[in-house]
């Protein structure tokens, strides 16, 4: 079964760039590597996955490498408001239905 | 669209008790899950239904039973609830097919069990 490790926390300051990593050594060959934020109190959301190389959208970056055990949140600039948890999540099962977060990363951005 | 809906919001039991919570969506997807988030904890699935008419255990999956009522509704089922399962219950439901891993989320249901 595939599984996700991640550092348990990270400290940054207004204006940096952030970059969370994530193992997932088992990943199945056609899986998604996917990653959500969790503010207290709320739900996750989603907010960036891929398969391989590089995927940017208006908020994050997601590089995979070629063999895909790994991959990096890329949070560029970030603001106090991006202090949060953040999870990576692949599948863990072969039909990819069964979705299990890791316990996430828990990024603090100081000013 | 209202998105993924939960009720009730919060819920104080005694031990022993029971109680469903329910779940909606009105995004017409296919997969649906049940996750608990213990204080300071990450999600943690305990069933989920990859279509409706099928149900299958996460990873805590003792203590609850569930009904994938129809493609809007999965409830989740406490019978005799006990103070290990006081913990925020999520709702989600899945975008589309695998590989597309994404889920959308519910407020969540704040439980105590007494």
């Amino acid at each position: 079964l595939a599984k996700t490790t991640q550092p348990i926390s990270m400290d940054s300051y207004e204006g940096q760039e952030v970059n969370i990593t994530c193992s997932h050594n088992n990943i199945a060959t056609n899986d998604y590597i996917t990653w959500y934020q969790q503010f207290p109190s709320q739900g996750p959301r989603f907010i960036i996955q891929g398969y391989k190389t590089k995927v940017t959208n208006e908020v994050a970056s997601l590089f995979i490498p070629a063999d895909r055990k790994s991959s990096t949140l890329s949070l560029p600039r970030v603001s106090l408001s991006d202090t949060a948890v953040y999870y990576c999540l692949v599948a863990v099962n072969n039909a990819g239905n069964m979705l299990t977060f890791g316990g996430g990363t828990r990024l603090m951005v100081k000013p | 669209n209202a998105g993924v809906t939960q009720t009730p919001k919060f819920q104080v039991l005694k031990t022993g008790q029971s109680m469903t919570l329910q779940c909606a969506q009105d995004m017409n997807h296919n997969s649906m899950y049940w996750y608990r988030q213990d204080p300071g904890m990450g999600l943690r699935l305990i069933y989920y239904s990859a279509s409706e008419g099928t149900t299958d255990k996460g990873e805590v999956p003792n203590g609850y039973n569930v009904s994938r009522l129809n493609k809007r509704e999965f409830s989740l089922r406490l019978e005799s609830a006990a103070p290990s399962q006081t913990s925020v219950y999520f709702c989600a439901s899945r975008r589309g097919q695998p590989p597309n891993n994404e889920q959308f989320f519910g407020p969540g249901t704040r439980l105590t069990v007494l």
